[in-house]
C-alpha cells in the first residue's frame, strides 16, 4: 500500500542551525502538507502546498520556515535558525488525487530535538 | 485559532467492551476526519466523513457527521487489546481551504 516516507526519524540540532526534513508524498496525490506535534499535544497545521506553491500557511509557519518540492518526488521542510521551541514531532501528509482537499495521508514523523 | 473540543481526554475500559468518543465545535465543518495514533508514530487515517448526516464504518469502528456539521462521533465495539493508543478528531473548516484542525486527542486504554 503506497504510503508517505518521511527522513530522517530523528534529528538532533543545534540551536541556531538549519535543519532540512524530507518527505517522499504518494506518488498521484495533489496536496502536501506539513504539521507539526508538541510531546503530549495535539496535530498543529503548519502549511500546505498546492500546483508548486504555498495554498495555506498558518501563524507558526514564520519566515524561519519554508518549503520546496525540487522535483518530482520529494517535499521538504526547511527551518533556517531553530529555536528550542522547534523540538517538536513533524508530520509530513499527502492527499487529493482530484482536485479537491479530502483525507490527508500522514507520514511517520520526524523527531526534531533542538539542544 | 479554532478550537475542537474532544472528548472524552481519556479512557480505560475492559476487553470486550464499546467506547464512544466525541467531537464538537462552535464551528461549521466540511469533512470529519477520525485518526489513531500509536506512541512515536504518525496519525493513521481511521474513517473519512464528507456529508452531514453520513454514518460510515470500518470494520468494528462507526462514525458519524452530525447534522448541524458542528460535531462527529466514533464509536469502537468489543474492544480489543490492541485498540489502545490516541484517537483524534479532526475536520476541515467551512472557512478555511485544505488545513486540518485537531482536536487534543483521547487516549484509549483497554484492560485484558
Amino acid at each position: 500500500e503506497p504510503e508517505v516516507t518521511q527522513t530522517p526519524s530523528h534529528q538532533v540540532t543545534q540551536m541556531g542551525q538549519e535543519v532540512i526534513l524530507r518527505c517522499v508524498p504518494i506518488s498521484n496525490h495533489l496536496y502536501f502538507y506539513w504539521y507539526r506535534q508538541i510531546l503530549g499535544q495535539k496535530v498543529e497545521f503548519l502549511v500546505s502546498f498546492y500546483n508548486n506553491e504555498i495554498s495555506e500557511k498558518s501563524e507558526i509557519f514564520d519566515d524561519q520556515f519554508s518549503v520546496e518540492r525540487p522535483d518530482g518526488s520529494n517535499f521538504t521542510l526547511k527551518i533556517r535558525s531553530t529555536k528550542l521551541e522547534d523540538s517538536a514531532m513533524y508530520f509530513c501528509a499527502s492527499g487529493g488525487r482530484v482536485v479537491s482537499t479530502t483525507e490527508a495521508f500522514f507520514g511517520q514523523g520526524t523527531r526534531l530535538t533542538v539542544v | 485559532g479554532q478550537q475542537l473540543n474532544q472528548s472524552p481526554q481519556s479512557m480505560f475500559i475492559q476487553e470486550g467492551e464499546d467506547v464512544s468518543m466525541n467531537c464538537t465545535s462552535s464551528s461549521i465543518f466540511n469533512t470529519w476526519l477520525w485518526y489513531k495514533q500509536d506512541p512515536g508514530e504518525g496519525p493513521v487515517l481511521l474513517i473519512a466523513l464528507y456529508k452531514a448526516g453520513e454514518l460510515t464504518s470500518n470494520g468494528r469502528l462507526t462514525a458519524q457527521f452530525g447534522i448541524t456539521r458542528k460535531d462527529s462521533f466514533l464509536n469502537i465495539s468489543a474492544s480489543i487489546p490492541s485498540d489502545v493508543g490516541i484517537y483524534f478528531c479532526a475536520g476541515h473548516l467551512e472557512t478555511s481551504g485544505s488545513r486540518l484542525t485537531f482536536g487534543e486527542g483521547t487516549q484509549l486504554t483497554v484492560n485484558p
